[in-house]
């Protein structure tokens, strides 16, 4: 069974601060990794993917990749109330498959 | 461009009743995917489409969950018979492919389903 793990939270990160959010995943020969925001109510949308060890960085979000220890994070910086949502992570694995975690709540406290 | 449409964006029914969910793709999109996600939960994996290939319906719940997808394009998800356990919200996403690194999916707004 192929597993993509994150703790449920919530996660408390006052303003300002950098947020850190981390995933864990069990296929080894997963290919692409993927980050998603679902505000209370809405659809996940697609805030960043990740493919190669090391980091890639969009505007205040940074997604970090080690495969060796396979977990992929995503650090958010100079966190906004706005950022508070439900962050999921998706990892796409050696058969192509999309295996979601279940997704770790993150309250941003002004 | 348009994005993922599904409707109705809100269902209510009485227990019993049959439902149809309606996803329409973004254009050019081969890949379909039905989830659903009840109410403080994960996205629950129900069924995916990928061109003309067998969809994998390794996902659906019970023989009452069935989806087609006409054309390549437009999905519908029917529940027959519902019951109680079947309210959640359920998304439709879509994405380029199935294979390949950089193929994100990309959802619709869902279809908030009630049943009475």
């Amino acid at each position: 069974q192929k597993e993509v793990e994150q703790n449920s939270g919530p996660l408390s990160v006052p303003e300002g601060a950098i947020a850190s959010l981390n995933c864990t995943y069990s296929d080894r020969g997963s290919q692409s990794f993927f980050w998603y925001r679902q505000y209370s109510g809405k659809s996940p949308e697609l805030i960043m993917f990740i493919y190669s060890n090391g980091d890639k960085e969009d505007g205040r979000f940074t997604a970090q990749l080690n495969k060796a220890s396979q977990y992929v994070s995503l650090l958010i910086r100079d966190s906004q109330p706005s950022d508070s949502a439900t962050y999921l992570c998706a990892v796409k694995d050696s058969n192509y498959q999309l295996i979601w975690g279940a997704g770790t709540k993150l309250i941003i406290k002004p | 461009g348009a994005g993922v449409s599904q409707s109705p964006s809100n269902k209510v029914t009485e227990k019993g009743k049959d439902v149809e969910l309606r996803c329409d793709p973004i254009s050019g999109h081969t890949a379909l995917y039905w989830y659903r996600q009840s109410l403080g939960q994960g996205l629950e994996f129900l069924i995916y489409f990928q061109g003309n290939s067998a969809p994998d319906k390794s996902g659906l719940p019970s023989d009452r969950f069935s989806a087609e997808r006409t054309g390549g394009s437009v999905s519908t998800l029917t529940i027959q018979r519902t019951q109680q356990e079947d309210s959640a919200v359920y998304l439709c996403a879509s994405s380029p492919g199935q294979g390949g690194n950089n193929q994100p999916q990309h959802f619709g707004d869902g279809t908030r389903l009630s049943i009475l």
